[in-house]
């Protein structure tokens, strides 16, 4: 019964490819949101969903696409894909406000090449 | 744009040490504060969650506090222990966004 689930775990891709990666949250968060963990290890929010409408979208690539069919699902979708697209990224959730705090995904850790 | 920094970036101790982590914010206008913890190669885990009127969060040997009109948390951790070497990092919600510090990786030697 984990609370936020992401798939897959480990991703090694060609650069050029396109490759979704899949977020799933449990806990009947209103709130999804995507982070990316740099070769240093710093995170940094990419998006955020509020039940089903984006309310965060900060400076990213529009090869990154984000798509939330329903509010317990936010997947991001990656076309062409670059060598600097490596990283760990990580789904999260949390209530709207978050008063709760914020309950993270184990991440996936995507490797181009 | 709120910037979080982490001090210091590493720290090594001998097991039974007590850890002083600290954490800065440049801006106090944040709905809540949050702790967690990573080790290699996994997800966070958060530890402490501390509300922006309150002043700490206790759990077990961690202890957070929280000043927020200087924009400063501090992470306390009793008595270290071997299992305690992770990155901490701290993240603080402006906005319904989390914004993160760079971490503090501890290293607690038997």
């Amino acid at each position: 019964d984990t609370a936020v689930s992401q798939t897959p775990k480990y991703l090694v891709t060609q650069m050029g490819n396109d490759k979704s990666i899949k977020c799933e949250q449990n806990l009947g968060h209103d709130t999804m949101y995507w982070y990316k963990q740099d070769s240093k290890k710093f995170l940094k929010i990419m998006f955020s969903y509020n039940n089903k409408e984006l309310i965060i979208n900060e400076t990213v690539p529009n090869r990154f696409s984000p798509k939330s069919p329903d509010k317990a699902h936010l997947n991001l979708h990656i076309n062409s894909l670059e060598l600097g697209d490596s990283a760990v990224y990580f789904c999260a959730s949390s209530q709207k406000p978050p008063y709760y705090g914020y309950t993270f995904g184990s991440g996936t850790r995507l490797t181009v090449v | 744009k709120q910037e979080v920094t982490q001090i210091p970036a590493a720290l090594s101790v001998p097991e039974g040490e007590n850890l002083v982590l600290n954490c800065s914010f440049t801006d106090s206008a944040i709905y809540n504060l949050q702790w967690f913890r990573q080790d290699p190669g996994k997800g966070l885990t958060s530890l402490l969650l501390i509300q922006s009127s309150q002043r700490e969060q206790t759990s077990g040997r961690l202890n957070a506090s929280l000043d927020k009109s200087s924009g400063r948390s501090t992470l306390y951790i009793a008595a270290s222990q071997p299992g305690d070497s992770a990155t901490y990092l701290c993240a603080v919600v402006n906005d319904y966004k989390l914004s993160f510090g760079a971490g503090t990786t501890v290293t607690v030697r038997a």
